[in-house]
């Protein structure tokens, strides 16, 4: 069965400093992963995607996740936060064909300090 | 262009009573997903139309929910007989090229 893990609920950063959020998975064929972002009372929102091909993806808002398959992480970073991205952050893995639901993680919280 | 909407965005209703939560996907999806959002359960897949194809039901929690699809385009989730733990934020997605977009949700509230 497909899983993904969030090993951090809550970080903290300052404004200005580098962010990595970690993601680990675990799925029986090449993942299909995804990073959203989900701001208190919206939706989901797309930030990257890995389908295949270069293993460094980047993404809307200034982030990027390096896909390493030899340790079943998609790392989500960005150089320098800014207050607006204060939110809570979801990795998920799905499928390419067929029935391509979403596996999530329980979610990172980030917390911006000035 | 439009996003995927979902009415009503909140809904109290009183444990027992049943409830109809509606989703519009972006024009053209012929995919659809519910999910729910929990505080004990995270992100959980419900339900997944393709086309008009059977619906995968594999993740519906019990036989006291449902969904339909009409027309291949708007969707209702029904939960009969509602109980507590069913209160949540139910969202829905459609997809386009693997990419689901998520619509604002549903947020359920079971008294």
């Amino acid at each position: 069965a497909q899983s993904v893990t969030q090993p951090d609920i809550h970080i903290t950063v300052s404004e200005g400093a580098s962010l990595e959020l970690r993601c680990n998975y675990s799925y029986g064929a090449t993942p299909y992963l995804f990073w959203y972002v989900q701001s208190p009372g919206q939706g989901l929102q797309l930030l990257l995607k890995y389908f295949s091909g270069d293993t460094l993806v980047q993404g809307i808002k200034g982030f990027e996740a390096e896909f390493k398959r030899s340790q079943s992480s998609f790392n989500l970073r960005k150089p320098s936060v800014h207050w607006s991205d204060a939110a809570e952050y979801f990795c998920a893995v799905g499928a390419l064909f067929g029935n391509e639901k979403l596996t999530f993680g329980t979610g990172t919280r980030l917390t911006i300090i000035p | 262009g439009a996003g995927v909407s979902q009415s009503p965005s909140n809904k109290v209703t009183e444990k027992g009573k049943d409830v109809e939560l509606r989703c519009d996907p972006i024009s053209g999806h012929t995919a659809l997903y519910w999910y729910r959002q929990s505080l004990g359960q995270g992100l959980e897949f419900l339900i997944y139309f393709q086309g008009n194809s059977a619906p995968d039901k594999s993740g519906l929690p019990s036989d006291r929910f449902s969904a339909e699809r009409t027309g291949g385009s708007v969707s209702t989730l029904t939960i009969q007989r509602t109980q507590q733990e069913d209160s949540a934020v139910y969202l829905c997605a459609s997809t386009l090229s693997h990419e689901q977009f998520f619509g604002p949700g549903t947020r359920l509230t079971v008294l």
